[in-house]
């Protein structure tokens, strides 16, 4: 079984600039949960979905947002990018309806801001 | 507001003994508890978890210990190997109601040497 993937890997943008990261999920998973991880700040949640539907979302500003497709593929925009939003962005899926218990991430996609 | 605290960044064990990684958490809700393992450039892979209800979960050479008065829990590994130099996260969250939101600590890097 394919894990989940995340598209791209590795990208570079500028100050300033949006960003549109992809998550293929694990097939059968439907909630999709994002998270950032920056050095020494562990992972932070950004937003989950279930059913094309956000049902949760962390404490980060407008500028983070994302959707999920019917096919429970799921994409995460960041607008006006600013050089903290340095990271790496992990999208994780669950085969779990009320969205508990073990997670499982992909490789997960590194954005600089220059 | 850091609800699962790891205060180790790091920890170096001679192979073959025994490596203890430490966690606190402050939301008396949490009820179940997860490890995660992350090499670098990948994503975390889930180790091993416990619920509350249990006071110790053992697989193979991973245990988990949780202290539910003192608001503790440790992941034992024994016999520690050079494959197990890692990030470890510990994470906490409660079933059924935090929605794909994992509470993550900010990670322990543990170095295994020959």
């Amino acid at each position: 079984k394919a894990g989940v993937t995340q598209t791209p890997r590795y990208l570079i943008k500028t100050r300033g600039q949006q960003v549109t990261l992809s998550c293929s999920p694990i097939s059968g998973h439907r909630s999709v949960s994002w998270y950032q991880q920056t050095p020494g700040q562990g992972l932070q949640f950004l937003f989950e979905y279930f059913s094309e539907t956000q049902r949760n979302k962390g404490n980060f500003p407008g500028r983070f947002s994302g959707r999920q497709f019917s096919n429970s593929r799921s994409e995460m925009n960041v607008s006006t990018l600013e050089l903290g939003d340095s990271a790496l962005y992990l999208c994780a899926s669950s085969p779990w309806g009320d969205g508990t218990g073990e997670l499982f991430f992909g490789e997960g996609s590194r954005l600089t801001v220059l | 507001d850091q609800q699962v605290k790891q205060n180790s960044p790091s920890l170096s064990v001679q192979e073959g003994r025994i490596s203890i990684l430490n966690c606190d958490y402050t939301n008396s809700m949490f009820d179940y508890f997860l490890w995660y393992k992350k090499y670098p450039a990948e994503g975390p892979t889930f180790l091993i978890s416990i619920s509350s209800i249990k006071d110790k979960n053992e697989d193979g050479r991973f245990t988990v210990f949780l202290n539910k008065s003192a608001k503790h829990l440790s992941l034992h590994i024994v016999p520690s190997q050079p494959g197990d130099s890692a990030v470890y996260f510990c994470a906490a969250e409660v079933r059924g109601s935090t929605l794909g939101r994992l509470y993550f600590g900010r990670g322990t890097q543990l170095t295994v040497w020959p």
